[in-house]
């Protein structure tokens, strides 16, 4: 059971290119979340989704873009890199949404944009 | 808007030490509260969840406690162990509304237990 696993860990983009963060979990949840992290502070949530083919924002969505077309993935799309968005991406799961259960997280890919 | 604040920032204590982290929120109007653990360069580890209903949960060597009125958690470790060294985060959980799971973090406290 690998629970939920990140691609890459680490990668560093320059300014203007893009990317995707995959992002995948094998516990059959609905609830996909992806958060950023960036150093001394807690995680702010960029997107999530309540299932396949349903997404929402979260807190921080400027430059972000996600897709659900399965249950298993959720990945994440930088378009035009800047260097704001140099941080650690974490993504988790979880069965239930609304905080009636705890989330489990992968162990984060750390984006460097120069 | 919810804000959470966790003190202290860093906490570095010997070996056996009974030790408290503290989280404070300012919106009491929370399903559930947790603590995780994060180790350098890793993911986060659930260890603790509360809910809105209960005052205290425990879990081995540690102990949460909620005051949901007062907008305050305290994560209690009994006997520190340089395991234990690690970014303890909590977060709560929004009550009602559509905001599924959508956690607020506090920035977390770094905890180092040295022998």
């Amino acid at each position: 059971n690998a629970g939920v696993t990140q691609t890459p860990k680490f990668r560093i983009l320059k300014i203007g290119q893009s990317m995707t963060l995959q992002c995948a979990q094998d516990m059959n949840h609905n609830y996909m979340y992806w958060y950023r992290q960036d150093p001394g502070m807690g995680l702010k949530l960029i997107y999530y989704s309540v299932g396949a083919g349903i997404t929402d924002k979260g807190e921080v969505p400027n430059g972000y873009n996600v897709s659900r077309s399965t249950t298993e993935d959720f990945p994440l799309r930088l378009e035009l890199a800047a260097p704001s968005q140099t941080s650690v991406y974490f993504c988790a799961s979880s069965s239930l949404g609304g905080g009636l259960d705890t989330q489990y997280f992968g162990p984060g890919t750390r984006l460097t944009v120069l | 808007k919810q804000e959470v604040t966790q003190i202290p920032a860093a906490l570095s204590v010997p070996e056996g030490e009974n030790l408290v982290l503290n989280c404070s929120f300012t919106d009491s109007a929370i399903y559930n509260l947790q603590w995780f653990r994060q180790d350098p360069g890793k993911g986060l580890t659930s260890l603790l969840l509360i809910q809105s209903s209960q005052r205290e949960q425990t879990s081995g060597r540690l102990n949460a406690s909620l005051d949901k009125s007062s907008g305050r958690s305290t994560l209690y470790i009994a006997a520190s162990q340089p395991g234990d060294s690690a970014t303890y985060l909590c977060a709560v959980a929004p009550a009602g509304g559509t905001s599924y799971g959508k956690l607020t973090f506090g920035q977390g406290t770094i905890l180092t237990v040295h022998p």
